[in-house]
């Protein structure tokens, strides 16, 4: 059973930079892809960017200028950056392991989610 | 970019009646569609995958149907822990891009 553990500062004044880390506790990085997700207050749902095991990333196009995920496998853990926040990014970032089963993908385990608010 | 329209935003439903939800995308997405479960406070729950896939240990009162661009998730005989806001998914291949419906909520009529 994967457990994904996530931790990083939950409030943000505008132009600093989000930063969050997300832990594989129980399982590995394996081959899979490892995501962030976020959901503003009461919202739906916005993938961020993915990263696999060998460093490999694809990014939302509309966030990609501010975006960045890493991970150290040494550690079984994944980051987030996001530069230059506003208040538009006010939101609850969850990680999440990316599922590949017979041709699908979805997202089949989640971190605990964290809230990160942005005020001046 | 594929955008993803659920309705209703709503759906009120008496325990142990049938939940018909449904999912449109803005261009064929094949069966590369999931739903999932929110609870307040909670993480998103995976249930079907593949259009048509249940996860593991998803009842079998959840089922998910369609393709292109139509999709439907019906939950038969609703449990009171059924009752949350459900939302749907779609991946493209390439460039690598996951988008969400904006959720339907179903709650205790």
């Amino acid at each position: 059973q994967v457990q994904l553990q996530q931790w990083g500062a939950g409030l943000l004044k505008p132009s600093e930079t989000l930063s969050l880390t997300c832990g594989v506790v129980a399982g590995s990085f394996g081959t899979n892809y490892w995501s962030w997700i976020r959901q503003p207050p009461g919202k739906g749902l916005e993938w961020l960017g993915e990263i696999n095991h060998t460093g490999r990333t694809h990014y939302n196009p509309s966030l990609e200028s501010r975006v960045t995920v890493s991970i150290d496998t040494s550690k079984n853990q994944l980051s987030l950056k996001l530069t230059s926040v506003t208040a538009a990014d006010t939101a609850v970032y969850y990680c999440a392991r990316l599922l590949y089963d017979r041709g699908y993908y979805s997202f089949d385990y989640w971190g605990q989610g964290t809230l990160v608010t942005v005020s001046s | 970019e594929t955008v993803m329209t659920q309705s209703p935003a709503t759906l009120s439903v008496s325990p142990g009646e049938r939940a018909t939800l449904s999912c449109r995308a803005s261009q064929s997405v094949s069966t590369n569609l999931a739903w999932y479960q929110q609870k307040p406070g909670q993480a998103p729950r995976l249930l079907i995958y593949g259009a048509s896939i249940r996860a593991t240990d998803i009842p079998a009162r959840f089922s998910g149907s369609g393709s292109g661009t139509e999709f439907t998730l019906t939950i038969s005989r609703l449990q009171s822990e059924d009752f949350a806001v459900y939302f749907c998914q779609q991946y493209s291949t390439w460039p690598p891009m996951y988008t969400f419906g904006q959720g339907t909520k179903v709650e205790i009529k």
